[in-house]
């Protein structure tokens, strides 16, 4: 079974503070996303990565930025927190190929005061 | 413009059957997705269609018309465990991002 974890389940900060999320997955897969999710939209992805080192903006990539330094692993920073900030954040990872689903970890639930 | 349509919210009756509609206009199609997610909980996957026609496994179908941009997820036999939202998302063409429908909440009653 694919198995996708994130480093918290719930986090509280304070505006400005800097904020690190991070992601770990243990299926080889080459593409790793970082989405959040808000009450009444769809998820936006915010980052994606297709390998080792590299990164592209999703559609809302303003206030965060990303780090994929190992295969397994793909972080995503807050460099300073705001309240519209305040979301649910789900990473997820899949196989190069086209047809393979998405596997999502089980989300950390951001409160930014 | 990219856009997906679903239904916000559905109520249906337990042991009954429901139809969740999903529409799309995208600039390209790479097949589209359906995903379930209980409350506070992450999306899991549920089936996948890149051709036209109906996708059967067990209690849920899915089915696609690429030339109407339509998809609908079919639940059979409804349990109380159904009691979630259902994400449609569809592949646009060749890279790996998904465009996301917001989700249809899907009540189930007794």
């Amino acid at each position: 079974d694919v198995k996708v974890t994130q480093s918290s389940r719930y986090l509280v900060k304070r505006t400005g503070e800097k904020v690190f999320l991070e992601c770990v997955q243990d299926m080889d897969h080459e593409n790793m996303f970082w989405y959040r999710q808000d009450p009444g939209l769809g998820l936006r992805l915010i980052y994606f990565s297709y390998d080792v080192k590299m990164k592209e903006k999703g559609d809302i990539p303003e206030g965060y930025s990303v780090s994929r330094e190992k295969k397994e692993r793909f972080s995503l920073i807050l460099e300073s927190a705001s309240t519209n900030q305040t979301s649910m954040y789900l990473c997820a990872s899949s196989p190069r190929l086209a047809g393979e689903t998405q596997y999502f970890g089980p989300g950390t639930r951001l409160l930014v005061l | 413009g990219q856009n997906i349509d679903q239904p916000t919210e559905m109520t249906a009756t337990e042991g009954a059957i429901v139809q969740i509609n999903c529409t799309y206009q995208t600039s390209g199609f790479n097949g589209l997705f359906w995903y379930q997610q209980h409350a506070g909980e992450a999306p899991t996957f549920l089936s996948y269609n890149v051709l036209d026609g109906l996708e059967e496994k067990g209690r849920f179908s899915s089915f696609l018309s690429r030339s109407k941009g339509y998809s609908y997820l079919l639940l059979k036999e409804l349990q109380m465990k159904d009691s979630a939202s259902y994400l449609c998302a569809v592949r646009d063409g060749s890279n790996y991002q998904l465009i996301w429908g917001a989700g249809t909440k899907l009540i189930i009653k007794p």
